[in-house]
């Protein structure tokens, strides 16, 4: 089956740091998806994007289907952005990386 | 967004009783519902795909006959967790499906079982 690989497993930053969570996947996909998964475990989606560029505030990714990865960028992080950031990518199903968890310290 | 909503948030229950969890979509009418189940630290791994008005499809090694699913509305699927015994406390989380426009997903809050 496919493979979803995300990197850093772990990030810490300083608040006011920018960063860049990286999803690699195996095969070609319907679509992919950024969730943030907070302290009570509800998932947060951050952006819907098979391909191309969007930007959500602070927020922006990037997905190159053609060479299977997609990028997660954080720019001025601060505290409340901490958590787990997953990838899912959709053959018909969601499929999920292991995720990277994010801390941002004060 | 859509929003999705799951009861109860938590349950604990004794062993060898059933347990259900609701899943609901609250805005939108979703054909296509979701149950993935999450240990500590672990990500999410998706048990079932629940379609409305038929039979569940169960990812493999995933026990039918314990992990019933329904979905006989288009708002609405559940969980039954029959027999539960301490290995199946974990944090079971829903999804739905939106059926026009995109095909994004959007997940219910989870609910956290212990099995004592």
């Amino acid at each position: 089956g496919i493979q979803v690989e995300q990197s850093p497993p772990d990030l810490i930053l300083q608040e006011g740091a920018n960063s860049t969570l990286r999803c690699n996947f195996s095969d070609s996909v319907n679509n992919l998806q950024w969730f943030h998964q907070n302290p009570w475990g509800q998932l947060i989606n951050l952006f819907y994007i098979p391909s191309g560029t969007k930007q959500n505030g602070r927020l922006s990714a990037t997905t190159v289907a053609t060479e299977r990865y997609s990028l997660l960028y954080i720019s001025s992080s601060q505290t409340t952005d901490s958590g787990v950031y997953f990838c899912a990518v959709d053959t018909g199903k969601l499929i999920f990386g292991q995720g990277t968890t994010l801390q941002v310290k004060p | 967004g859509a929003v999705v909503s799951q009861h109860p948030s938590w349950v604990i229950c004794k062993s060898g009783t059933s347990v259900k969890i609701e899943c609901r979509s609250l805005d939108f009418q979703a054909t296509t519902m979701f149950w993935y189940r999450q240990f500590p630290k672990q990500s999410l791994m998706l048990m079932a795909t629940s379609n409305e008005g038929s039979k569940a499809t169960y990812e493999q090694g995933v026990e039918k006959d314990k992990f019933l699913i329904n979905h006989a509305s288009l708002t609405l699927s559940t969980l039954t967790v029959t027999s539960a015994h301490p290995e199946d406390s974990s944090f079971y989380i829903c999804s739905a499906r939106l059926t026009s426009g995109s095909d994004e997903q959007f997940f219910g809050p989870g609910t956290r079982l212990t099995v004592l």
